[in-house]
């Protein structure tokens, strides 16, 4: 079975230029994070879908930040434009939901790793 | 304002011996607690949890201990080999809900 894919792994742009970093799933996994991992810190949710619904974007910065899941499948985060402080690794993560097993685990891509220079 | 927190950032063991990774949380309303490692230029693979019902979780190597009284878990490995050698991080969630929250993890590594 195929795990969750990321791409670009790398990335490197400067400052107010765009950037889209792209996820595609476990298949049949109709959950699907997005995360920002910063340099020595833990994963921080950004946006968690359910399906094609975004349903807790509290944590995107939706100033400059999108994101959308097309039919339910991949997915797509988009940051427009991109500042120095957006330096970090972007990960991908979904999640089945299995009778009797938490929802809670997660499957996390290898994730982008973005540089603004 | 951290709500999980893993006061070690790096931690060394010799191979063949115990590595105790250690995490505190805040929030008395989590009730479910995982761990997961991360090798480089990988994502975060999941390695063990714990429901806040039990207070020990044991999967071959691993051992997971919860004290709720204290809002204390710690990931036990035994016996610690070379392969261990990655970031642990610990994370933890609400009932009914998916998002979880991630510690800063911890990097343990085993010298052979």
């Amino acid at each position: 079975e195929a795990g969750v894919v990321q791409s670009p792994r790398y990335k490197i742009i400067e400052k107010k230029q765009p950037v889209a970093f792209w996820c595609n799933p476990i298949s049949g996994h109709n959950t699907l994070y997005w995360y920002r991992q910063n340099l020595g810190q833990g994963p921080e949710l950004l946006i968690r879908y359910e399906n094609e619904e975004a349903v807790d974007d509290s944590q995107l910065p939706k100033d400059r930040f999108s994101a959308e899941r097309l039919k339910g499948v991949d997915s797509t985060l988009k940051i427009q434009p991109a500042e120095l402080g957006d330096s970090a690794v972007y990960l991908c993560a979904s999640s089945p939901l299995l009778p009797g097993r938490p929802k809670n685990i997660q499957y996390f891509g290898a994730g982008t790793r973005l540089s603004v220079l | 304002d951290q709500q999980v927190k893993q006061n070690s950032p790096s931690l060394s063991v010799q191979e063949g011996r115990i590595s105790i990774l250690n995490c505190d949380y805040t929030n008395s309303m989590f009730d479910y607690f995982l761990w997961y490692k991360k090798y480089p230029a990988e994502g975060p693979t999941f390695l063990i949890s714990i429901s806040s019902i039990k207070d020990k979780n044991e999967d071959g190597r691993f051992t997971v201990f919860l004290n709720k009284s204290a809002k204390h878990l710690s990931l036990h490995i035994v016996p610690s080999q070379p392969g261990d050698s990655a970031v642990y991080f610990c994370a933890a969630s609400k009932p009914s809900y998916d998002k979880v929250i991630f510690g800063p993890g911890t990097s343990l590594s085993v010298i052979p």
